[in-house]
């Protein structure tokens, strides 16, 4: 049984360009989250996606974006990119539905640094 | 914004005493987790307890949950040097199993050998 797996592990972005982070979700699990961990700071949950489609979004704007594949991996697009959006971006699995609560398994994150 | 908040932000202590971490969170919910970072990691999950339980053992773990004052604590027995970490509690803040995730802001535990 494969874990989550994100790339790439790390990056250097310029403000104003986009960025693609990527996951690969446990075996046997349906749903994806992304989160953003500034330093020193919990996780923000981004959003949330099942069977391709999102499902819950917290306060990020439209620039930052997403799609999962029938796969179930799954993309996190940032757009415009800002100083501020230089954080650990997390991808979690889980499959809430067959476990009856939404337990997440992290990947190690995609440390993203905006210059 | 946090639904979570991990009281104290950061503890230090002797190898082998006992760690308490207390979460507070603000709506109704449906499970709470605690979960395990270390230093620029992924988390790992640790225990969950839902709504209806009061309180849950796992190894040297031991939660607990009151609905009615929304809050919860972490109590880790006989620490050891590689419990060190930041922990964070987090909710489903819905009657959904399916519903998205909340972290608070985190309690870094240090163990002193």
């Amino acid at each position: 049984e494969t874990g989550v797996t994100q790339s790439p592990t790390h990056l250097i972005k310029t403000r104003g360009q986009q960025v693609t982070l990527r996951c690969s979700s446990q075996s046997g699990h349906n749903t994806v989250s992304w989160y953003q961990q500034a330093l020193g700071q919990g996780p923000q949950f981004i959003f949330q996606y099942y069977r391709e489609e999102e499902n819950g979004r917290g306060n990020f704007p439209p620039r930052f974006s997403g799609l999962q594949f029938p796969n179930y991996s799954s993309e996190l697009n940032v757009n415009a990119l800002e100083l501020d959006d230089s954080a650990l971006y997390l991808c979690a699995s889980s499959s809430p539905l067959t476990a009856g609560a939404n337990v997440l398994t992290f990947g190690a994150g995609s440390r993203l640094t905006v210059l | 914004s946090q639904q979570g908040e991990e009281d104290p932000q950061a503890l230090s202590i002797q190898e082998g005493e006992n760690a308490t971490m207390n979460c507070s969170y603000k709506t109704s919910i449906n499970n709470l987790q605690w979960y395990r970072q270390n230093s620029g990691r992924g988390l790992v999950h640790l225990i969950l307890i839902r709504s209806n339980e009061r309180e849950k053992h796992s190894g040297r773990l031991r939660v607990t949950l009151d609905t009615s004052k929304k809050s919860s604590s972490l109590l880790i027995t006989a620490s050891r040097a590689a419990d060190t970490a930041s922990y964070f509690c987090a909710t489903g803040p819905g009657y959904s199993s399916a519903s998205k995730i909340i972290f608070g802001s985190g309690t870094r535990l240090s163990i002193r050998p």
